[in-house]
């Protein structure tokens, strides 16, 4: 199975920083790498897919990039609404393993 | 809209059995590839299986042997029957669309509300 290893596993920032949290693959799954938003109670929210590309009505200060093993993550502004906690999860192959999230925080 | 709903979900004591269903609507479950997906309290997200377009089953090694993925194509619902149910199987269950998107791969664009699963005794 892959092991998907994010970091940090907690931030503090403030709004308007820009943050990035990185995914590491325990092997190479081109760019098939999905992230993923949860606020506390509710259901994750598709942001990003294909490591880079933007689901349908995520805001353009989310994005990400990377292949092979290692990806990131951007908020270029942070928003009050984006303090959540971030997932990211392989569709290389089944079992679709999710890293174990970032929480962002305010500081 | 295009939605998932859950229910089955409830409290169960160890060694019980218990079966959630996901009811789709606006897209068909048997064109699509379906997860399951779950949350223990206070932890991370944890896949559990999927059932492919094809019919092709997979799951996690924590469950595998006692959780078994289905769907009624007729009713357009998913299905997760849980067998053996033990204490760290307690979570919140989410269905989710696992949706070949484009070129770039797939992603899991739609979820349910979630449904809580609690094994007590």
């Amino acid at each position: 199975d892959i092991q998907m290893t994010q970091s940090p596993s907690s931030l503090s920032a403030s709004v308007g920083d820009r943050v990035t949290i990185t995914c590491r693959a325990s092997q190479s799954i081109s760019i098939y790498l999905n992230w993923y938003q949860q606020k506390p109670g509710k259901a994750p929210k598709l942001l990003i897919y294909g490591a880079s590309s933007l689901q349908s009505g995520v805001p353009s200060r989310f994005s990400g990039s990377g292949s092979g093993t290692d990806f990131t993550l951007t908020i270029s502004s942070l928003h009050p609404e984006d303090f959540a906690t971030y997932y990211c999860q392989q569709s290389y192959s089944t079992p679709r393993t999710f890293g174990q999230g970032t929480k962002v925080e305010i500081k | 809209e295009v939605q998932l709903v859950e229910s089955g979900g409830g409290l169960v004591q160890p060694g019980g059995s218990l079966r959630l269903s996901c009811a789709a609507s606006e897209f068909s479950v048997s064109s699509n590839y379906m997860s399951w997906v779950r949350q223990a309290p206070g932890k991370g997200l944890e896949w559990v299986s999927i059932i492919y377009s094809g019919g092709s089953t997979y799951y996690a090694d924590s469950v595998k042997g006692r959780f078994t993925i289905s769907r009624d194509n007729l009713k357009n619902t998913l299905y997760l029957q849980m067998n053996s149910l033990r204490a760290e199987d307690t979570a919140v269950y989410y269905c989710a669309r696992d949706l070949f998107i484009d070129s770039r791969g797939h992603g899991m664009d739609v979820w349910g509300q979630g449904t809580t699963v609690t094994v007590s005794s």
